[in-house]
């Protein structure tokens, strides 16, 4: 079946670190976004892509990037880890360019110590 | 500005009772609107959606929503909860910001706990 993926599903780093967060899909969707989850702010966008070799900011993408090099893939970077983005980290994809609906992977939470 | 409220942040319902889980939305354009639910340490699941047609949505798990145009209102109901239901709720509607038609904007969720 088809599915989303990401790994690690718990990583402890130190601040200054940087971090790559993983995120697979199979549906050969054309969008993928990145989210974290914090109490008391819901999910936050931090990136996002459309298709291949496309990538935008999200409301909190300071301190994050992304690739997009095939259409399974969107790994999301933590350049310098600061202990603010202490977090679980969500992916999801979406079809195509109507109102499609998004699907989850489990997560990655992630601790900056 | 678009964006969606979650007025509850907890709701509580004995087991058996129907549920309510309450959303209210603004946004620019046609109202695209879905719930999703999140069990403790899982990610998000879709419940179902509103696009366009009947005002009345049947979802997962025996869940469905009532669009309210003029309450500019999508609220979750069920008319019988488990206490399996106990779980995280989330509201989002489609962005019509310029570029972002394949975006959405979250509610801040509402945690469902069903009692025995």
């Amino acid at each position: 079946d088809a599915e989303i993926t990401q790994s690690p599903r718990h990583k402890i780093t130190e601040t200054g670190r940087q971090v790559t967060l993983a995120c697979h899909q199979t549906w050969n969707h054309n969008n993928m976004f990145w989210y974290r989850q914090d109490l008391g702010h819901g999910l936050r966008l931090i990136h996002y892509s459309y298709g291949v070799q496309d990538t935008n900011k999200g409301e909190v993408s300071d301190g994050y990037s992304v690739s997009r090099s095939n259409t399974e893939d969107l790994p999301l970077t933590l350049e310098s880890a600061a202990s603010s983005q202490t977090s679980v980290y969500f992916c999801a994809s979406s079809k195509g360019t109507g109102v499609d609906t998004q699907y989850f992977g489990p997560g990655t939470r992630l601790t900056v110590l | 500005a678009q964006s969606v409220a979650q007025p509850e942040d907890q709701v509580n319902v004995a087991e058996g009772n129907p549920l309510t889980v309450k959303c209210t939305y603004s946004v620019s354009g046609n109202p695209y609107l879905f719930w999703y639910v999140q069990y403790p340490n899982r990610g998000l699941q879709f419940l179902l959606k509103y696009i366009t047609g009947d005002n009345l949505v049947k979802g997962s798990y025996g869940f469905e929503a009532e669009f309210n145009k003029s309450q500019t209102s999508f609220h979750l109901k069920k008319p019988s909860a488990l206490v399996s239901d106990s779980a995280l709720y989330f509201c989002a509607v489609r962005d019509w910001g310029a570029g972002n038609n394949r975006k959405l904007i979250w509610g801040l969720g509402t945690s469902l706990a069903v009692n025995p």
